[in-house]
């Protein structure tokens, strides 16, 4: 059981765009940034977006990431089938100590 | 080019021990804060550990505290977990990992991985 919450799943069509939850609490979320990262099979994973919102040199701006409370979301447009892949938020968690990743939600391009 | 390499990944039992190493290239290490993370195949990612830039400053996955040390040294450009104890449920993928500048947790360079098997 992850302490930030993911869809286990998500899809959608070439050129759509979807949204990728991220649900977590006060001691995380609520208080820290988020990041999220992209993973394709047999690869490390790559940051995708950091402090909630900022993206990376590199990575296209269909992507973006916003945060509300204790949740956050990440945002891909114009949906390609390259973007198909596993997505996890991560955040700083307070009452932890530690960095805390959600279980990740696997992206299907139809 | 900026590149964390990791090694000393590899079999052994339960109840051993077994030190990994990161060798950074491309890039001030002294300057950044480092990671463990871990993944078990098919699994999501788990974070481990973390150190501060100047190693006097580290923090603990709850599963791993006790057993586990992070450390680096920063003139060999090297970061190390030292892992202790070692059970069937630390086998997994490790990952050493870089945050971008000016950030502790947004991990932006990243290893290979090296795997780890704990069994008998």
């Amino acid at each position: 059981q992850s302490v930030l919450t993911q869809p286990p799943s998500a899809s959608g069509t070439p050129g759509q765009r979807v949204t990728i939850s991220c649900s977590g609490s006060s001691s995380n979320i609520g208080s820290t940034n988020v990041n999220w990262y992209q993973q394709l099979p047999g690869t490390a994973p790559k940051l995708l977006i950091y402090n909630n919102d900022q993206r990376p040199s590199g990575v296209p701006d269909r992507f973006s990431g916003s945060k509300s409370g204790t949740s956050a979301s990440l945002a891909i447009s114009g949906l390609q089938s390259e973007d198909e892949a596993d997505y996890y938020c991560a955040s700083w968690d307070d009452s932890l100590s530690g960095v805390v990743f959600g279980g990740g939600t696997k992206l299907t391009v139809l | 080019e900026v590149q964390l390499v990791e090694s000393g990944g590899g079999l052994v039992q339960p109840g051993g021990s077994l030190r990994l190493s990161c060798a950074a290239s491309g890039f001030t290490f002294s300057s950044y804060w480092m990671h463990w993370v871990r993944q078990v195949p098919g699994k999501g990612l788990v974070w481990v550990s973390r150190v501060n830039s100047d190693g006097r400053s580290t923090n603990y996955a709850d599963s791993v505290k006790g057993r586990f040390t992070i450390s680096r040294d920063n003139a060999k450009n090297t970061l190390y977990l030292q892992m202790n104890s070692l059970r069937a449920e630390d086998t997994a993928v490790y990952y050493c990992a870089r945050p971008v500048e000016a950030t502790r947790n947004g991990l932006d360079v990243w290893g290979q991985g090296t795997t780890v098997t704990v069994s008998s």
